[in-house]
């Protein structure tokens, strides 16, 4: 079946350090990808997406490549803020034919701490 | 637009009890998706519909968990009888439909504790 891996959190940086976060996948057909981010309290949103091999989404400095041949999403921000501080996750959608499968498929969740 | 509103945020219960969490999806999403959070499994789809039909209920965990959508503007998610391992934040979502470029827009969730 689908699965998604991140790295192991929780990760903690200094304000205007180098992210990255790791995501790995297996899937079924041809997948669509996507970050999503949780800021404490609140429900997940989506931060970036990419539906195809060597998209690159991006979104608020964030950056994720889709790696078809090493099946890779990796999250990377040049220079993060404490506000960056929340939980996340890489997901996708399994797609066959052309046709959407339905449910997304999380990883388990990175915690991200910046501090000043 | 509201967004996805999901009532209680809170709800604190007695084991045996029923709990009833509720949802509203974004006006005109046809898909509407019943997430569970916790630290030990991370987020767990338990079912989702379409046009209010349920699709995929392989998540839910046991026939103590059902779930309705008995119009377009709302849906529910039913535990009889709460027990205390149910403890964890219900996420309701919804999307307009489910290929590549609809993402899922969440609820804040509802935070249960069965004691």
């Amino acid at each position: 079946g689908d699965s998604v891996t991140q790295m192991e959190g929780p990760v903690t940086l200094s304000e205007e350090a180098f992210l990255t976060i790791n995501c790995t996948y297996t899937a079924t057909g041809y997948p669509s990808l996507f970050w999503y981010v949780q800021y404490p309290g609140e429900g997940l949103q989506l931060l970036l997406k990419a539906t195809k091999a060597d998209d690159k989404g991006s979104n608020k400095g964030f950056e994720a490549t889709y790696r078809k041949e090493t099946t890779s999403f990796h999250l990377e921000k040049g220079s993060v803020q404490v506000s960056d501080s929340a939980v996340y996750f890489c997901a996708l959608i399994s797609r066959a034919g052309g046709t959407s499968y339905g449910k997304l498929t999380f990883g388990q969740g990175t915690i991200l701490t910046v501090h000043p | 637009d509201a967004g996805v509103i999901q009532s209680p945020r809170h709800e604190v219960t007695e084991m045996g009890q029923e709990v009833t969490l509720r949802c509203k999806p974004i006006s005109g999403h046809d898909y509407l998706f019943w997430y569970r959070q916790t630290m030990m499994r991370g987020l767990e789809l338990l079912i989702y519909f379409n046009n209010n039909v349920p699709i995929d209920d392989s998540g839910m965990p046991e026939d103590r968990f059902s779930a309705k959508m008995p119009n377009a503007s709302f849906s529910t998610l039913k535990i009889q009888p709460s027990e205390p391992r149910d403890s964890a934040v219900y996420f309701c979502a919804s999307s307009f439909f489910t290929g590549s470029n609809s993402p899922l827009h969440f609820g804040n969730g509802t935070r249960l504790t069965v004691t």
